[in-house]
């Protein structure tokens, strides 16, 4: 059974850099693409990007000037950066395992909650 | 980016009722590579349902699935108490991945 598990500061000053790391286990993170969703307190879901275990990556246009994602295949992790935040980026932060033919994601995290305040 | 429309935003029903819930596209979707998950508080979301129709590992039967192009519904042929929940779907199309904005289903 494949696990996710995001790991990272839970608090984030204004204009700084929010990072996170998701760590995969029960699975080889290789074959894959991995992805980062977040969800603003009592709201919806927003697509953050994804990326694949080569390298490869995709981002929501609307962020993709500051996102920057990458992957570790020997750690089985991938991360994600954040820059320049605003309090309108304090969200719960998900990793998913996506599914390009279908467009789906099948296992996600337990989510992290990143609060940007100064 | 294509907007996915959800509808109703709330829905008031009660055990053992049948439940259908809404989505629509602002364009086509590619192939209906539809999506539905389901929320609990607290929780990450669930796949429900891919492919607009195809049932994910574990779910149950009551729930189903079906649309194409720009019109898609979730079923759930009898609420059961644990399905009580906000549920989302989601498609990727034009470059960008999209949600809905959610329906949250409510005990009447």
């Amino acid at each position: 059974q494949v696990q996710l598990q995001e790991s990272g500061p839970g608090l984030v000053k204004p204009s700084e850099t929010l990072s996170l790391t998701c760590t995969v286990s029960g699975g080889s993170i290789s074959g894959y693409y991995w992805s980062w969703i977040r969800q603003p307190p009592g709201k919806g879901l927003e697509w953050i990007g994804y990326i694949y275990y080569t390298g490869s990556t995709n981002s929501n246009p609307s962020l993709k000037s500051r996102v920057t994602i990458s992957v570790d295949t020997a750690k089985n992790q991938f991360s994600l950066k954040v820059n320049s935040v605003t309090a309108a980026d304090t969200a719960v932060y998900y990793c998913a395992r996506y599914h390009v033919r279908g467009d789906y994601f099948d296992y996600w995290g337990q989510g992290t909650l990143v609060t940007v305040s100064s | 980016e294509i907007v996915l429309t959800q509808s109703p935003g709330t829905l008031s029903l009660s055990p053992g009722e049948r439940a259908t819930l809404s989505c629509r596209a602002s364009q086509s979707v590619r192939n209906s590579y539809l999506a539905w998950y389901q929320q609990k508080p607290g929780q990450a979301p669930r796949l429900l349902i891919y492919g607009a129709s195809s049932r994910a590992t574990g779910i149950p039967d009551r729930f189903s699935g079906s649309g194409s192009g720009t019109d898609f519904t979730l079923t759930i042929s009898r609420l059961e108490p644990e399905d009580f929940a906000v549920y989302y779907c989601q498609q990727y199309g034009t470059s960008s991945l999209t949600f809905g904005q959610g329906t949250k289903v409510e005990i009447k």
